[in-house]
């Protein structure tokens, strides 16, 4: 019953593939993110996608791409895998953006 | 770039001893200020969310305070059990897209 749930839990990956990470939430939520945590440990916004309007964080390359096909999923497509893309990401949903954030179990990327 | 400051970065506190730690962010284009309790190996989970200056929110022992015109939020922790072991984010929104967070405060109870 898993409200924010994140497929896979671990990828592990060769430089220069194109991978993707799945995100569904089951909380009826209009606004869903992903969230990178850092080396060290520290949570950035990538993307934030709200009745199909998405704000990109500008600092993330386009070889990163949120797809969203319903309200409840926002995967995300990642393009020629490159080393320094190793991290844990994040998807979370909120309803509205000044409500409290569900977070999902995280992916852990590693590239080799 | 926003810039959200969590102090201290770590802390250790005697079980049974209170303790709080702060957060400060801009003091312009304010929209909320959230809390959350990142234990390891799990995902974080929201403490609280103040829109309004002056808020003070509670829950069990934890509560925090809210100064939107200065740009800083309390977290208060009463009687820390080691339970409370885990590191607290807290988190700006200054608009329409996601939230900033800070670093984190890594709290450690010992018994």
């Amino acid at each position: 019953d898993t409200a924010v749930s994140q497929t896979p839990k671990y990828l592990v990956t060769q430089m220069g593939n194109d991978k993707s990470i799945k995100c569904e939430q089951n909380l009826g939520h209009d606004t869903m993110y992903w969230y990178k945590q850092d080396s060290k440990k520290f949570l950035k916004i990538m993307f934030s996608y709200n009745n199909k309007e998405l704000i990109i964080n500008e600092t993330v390359p386009n070889r990163f791409s949120p797809k969203s096909p319903d309200k409840a999923h926002l995967n995300l497509h990642i393009n020629s895998l490159e080393l320094g893309d190793s991290a844990v990401y994040f998807c979370a949903s909120s309803h509205g953006v000044n409500t409290e954030a569900f977070f999902g179990q995280g992916t852990r990327l590693t590239v080799v | 770039i926003l810039n959200v400051e969590q102090s201290p970065q770590s802390l250790h506190v005697q079980e049974g001893d209170s303790t709080n730690f702060t957060c400060s962010f801009p003091s312009s284009n304010f929209y909320a200020l959230h809390w959350y309790r990142w234990e390891t190996a799990k995902s974080p989970e929201a403490l609280f969310v103040m829109t309004l200056n002056g808020d003070e929110k509670k829950k069990g022992r934890i509560s925090a305070t809210l100064n939107t015109k200065e740009g800083y939020s309390y977290l208060y922790i009463k009687g820390s059990q080691p339970e409370d072991s885990a590191t607290y984010l807290c988190a700006f929104r200054g608009g329409a897209d996601g939230l900033t967070f800070g670093k984190g405060t890594h709290l450690i109870i010992q018994p």
